[in-house]
């Protein structure tokens, strides 16, 4: 079954942790993105990667960061800088075109 | 101003019901309008996407996209209870950067 998994669904964190989401895929996807989901606003792009060993920042990288060291993997760490790190994560991934994005069953993270 | 505009709802219809979601957006670069349904505590799913103006239907669901009023629109007919969740837009400008902006979605609830 092809699909996206992310792990764990739900995180607890102390303040000043780092904390790293998994994201993996098998669907043979080039692009591979990161989303934050708080209640009230759109989903906000922190990183993407469209290749293997390159990834931009996205709208929101401050405090976060990822590593493309396989096509299968895009791992996000939320690093004790960002400043209010609680929400939700959602993972997606694409052949090569933005507009058709699948995404994984999200991880939520509650950092207290 | 958002740069995607949709109404948070919620949305209760009854089961049978035509359900209309509607989305407005400001950015004329927008080419590609994407629908997503996002269950409570699980990641959005791909419903449809379309490029430029026109509908495009697939089984209960109508998408369509008006330009000149930066306007777009999804139908579902013959609602079902399955149906409720949150409906989400999203829209692509194809110039390069592999952005989607989304907006903050349509709760709905059909009931039986």
């Amino acid at each position: 079954d092809g699909g996206i998994t992310q792990s764990p669904k739900y995180l607890f964190r102390k303040e000043g942790q780092n904390v790293t989401l998994s994201c993996e895929q098998n669907l043979n996807h080039d692009a591979m993105y990161w989303y934050r989901q708080d209640p009230g606003q759109g989903l906000r792009l922190i990183y993407y990667s469209q290749i293997v060993n390159d990834f931009q920042k996205g709208d929101i990288a401050e405090g976060y960061s990822v590593s493309r060291e396989k096509k299968e993997s895009f791992p996000l760490t939320v690093t004790s800088a960002q400043k209010n790190p609680t929400a939700f994560y959602l993972c997606a991934s694409s052949i090569s075109q933005v507009y058709e994005q699948y995404f994984g069953p999200g991880t939520r993270l509650t950092v207290t | 101003q958002k740069e995607v505009e949709q109404d948070p709802g919620p949305l209760s219809v009854p089961e049978g019901a035509i359900v209309s979601l509607n989305c407005t957006y400001s950015n004329s670069a927008f080419q590609y309008f994407m629908w997503y349904r996002q269950y409570s505590r699980k990641g959005p799913e791909l419903l449809m996407y379309t490029y430029s103006s026109g509908n495009k239907e697939d089984g209960r669901f109508t998408a369509q996209v008006d330009k000149s009023s930066k306007y777009i629109s999804l139908f579902i007919r013959d609602s079902q209870p399955s149906d409720s969740a949150t409906y989400l837009c999203a829209m692509s400008d194809p110039g390069g950067y592999q952005k989607v902006t989304f907006g903050t979605g349509t709760k709905l609830q059909v009931i039986p």
